[in-house]
Parts: C-alpha cells; structure tokens; sequence
C-alpha cells in the first residue's frame, strides 16, 4: 500500500530559526505534492503546490522542494504566526490524496 | 473573495443519516472539482470523498465507500454529502475543499477550504 510518512512529528524551534520537514513517499509521485498549514482551531491553508510552487499569498520564507519519493518543506526566519501543524498530501496515486501523519511546529 | 462554508453538522446516533451541504461562492463552481475531507478530534487529515466538475468521476476513501454519497448542483452553487449507516468513526469536523483543477487525480492541490462542520456519531 502507498504510504506518506512526514518527519519529525513535533519539532521545537525559536523565532528566527529555520527548519526543515520532510515527507517522504513509498513510491515515486513526480512532483504531485501539496503542502498546508493548520493553526488551532482553523481550517487547512494551502502553502505549495507541485512541490515547489508557491501559492498565492503565502510569503516567501515558505519553500519546497523535491520530487520523485523525497520532499521538503522549509521554513526560513520563523515567524510567531508560523507555529502550527504541517501536512503533506499526495495528488496523484491510488488511494488518492493521501496526507502524511503531520508536524507540529511548537515554540522553544 | 472565495468562500465555502458548510453546514448540516450535528449529533446523531449510530446507524442513522445526516446530509451534509457545502455553499460556494467567489468562483466559478461549475469549473472545479470538489472534495470532502475529514479530521476526527485530535488527529490528523483525511480525504473523504472527491467529484469532477460534471460529476463524471466520483471517487472514495475505502473507509467511506457504499455508505456515502457525494453530489453537487451546479445551478446551486453547491455540493453535499450523504451519510447513511454512520458509525462512532465517522465522528469528525468535515470540511469541503475546492480543487484548483476540473478533474480528480490529476495532481492539482486543494486551494480553498471552508472552516468545517462537526459531525458526532453517538447513542
């Protein structure tokens, strides 16, 4: 079966740092993968598109990359409004939409 | 502005029905795919149910499959989801999502997403 695995599940970190998550596929999906942000109590906020395309209004210390089986996710200069949960999700292989497990991003 | 909110959450006892409704507005509803997703207290995202923007492809999550039902109505502006025979599992917030292209698996993201409806399956 595909699996989505996300890494770390929690990470500690300050404002200012930079930090890195990854998601890793167990088959190869190109480049059809999301990444989103979850602040408590709210919805998903869709961060990148195609792995490293950045969507609209999202600022610009957010950035992916990646393809085939391996992927990242990094943030640069934290932020105090950066501190939320990640999701990975993968668009294209059965069973669809698939998302990773997440990682919640927790001030120091 | 883009909007989608749904609606029809509630409490309700195993076995029994609810139907959910997703309003959308600030787009050409007509021109996108639409899904429903899921995520149970305390834990993480899944995708429920997806359909193409003519309502030719449908797809499930095969924890979902033969018991709900997701359609849409174009002239409305909305989509919904049927669910019979719940059980304590499907207990969750709901959310609709909007798909950046017209079909379903074809790699595009979920760009806008409305801020849930709770749905509780308990006796």
């Amino acid at each position: 079966d595909f699996q989505l695995t996300q890494s770390p599940s929690f990470l500690s970190a300050s404002v200012g740092d930079r930090v890195t998550i990854t998601c890793r596929a167990s088959q190869g999906i190109t480049n059809y993968l999301a990444w989103y942000q979850q602040r408590p109590g709210k919805a998903p906020k869709l961060l990148i598109y195609a792995a490293s395309t950045l969507q609209s209004g999202v600022p610009s210390r957010f950035s992916g990359s990646g393809s085939g089986t391996e992927f990242t996710l990094t943030i640069r200069s934290l932020q105090p409004e950066d501190f939320a949960t990640y999701y990975c999700q993968q668009l294209i292989i059965y069973p669809p939409y698939t998302f990773g497990q997440g990682t919640k991003l927790e001030i120091k | 502005e883009v909007q989608v909110v749904e609606s029809g959450g509630g409490l309700v006892q195993p076995g029994r029905s609810l139907r959910l409704s997703c309003a959308a507005s600030g787009f050409r509803f007509d021109y996108y795919a639409m899904h429903w997703l899921r995520q149970a207290p305390g834990k993480g995202l899944e995708w429920v149910s997806g359909i193409s923007w003519n309502s030719g492809d449908i797809r499930y999550a095969d924890s979902v499959k033969g018991r709900l039902t997701i359609s849409r109505d174009n002239a409305k502006n909305s989509l919904y989801l049927q669910m019979n025979s719940l059980r304590a599992e499907d207990t969750a917030l709901y959310y609709c999502a909007k798909d950046m292209g017209g079909d379903i698996l074809t790699g595009y993201a979920l760009d806008y997403w409305g801020q849930g409806t709770l749905v509780t399956v308990s006796s």
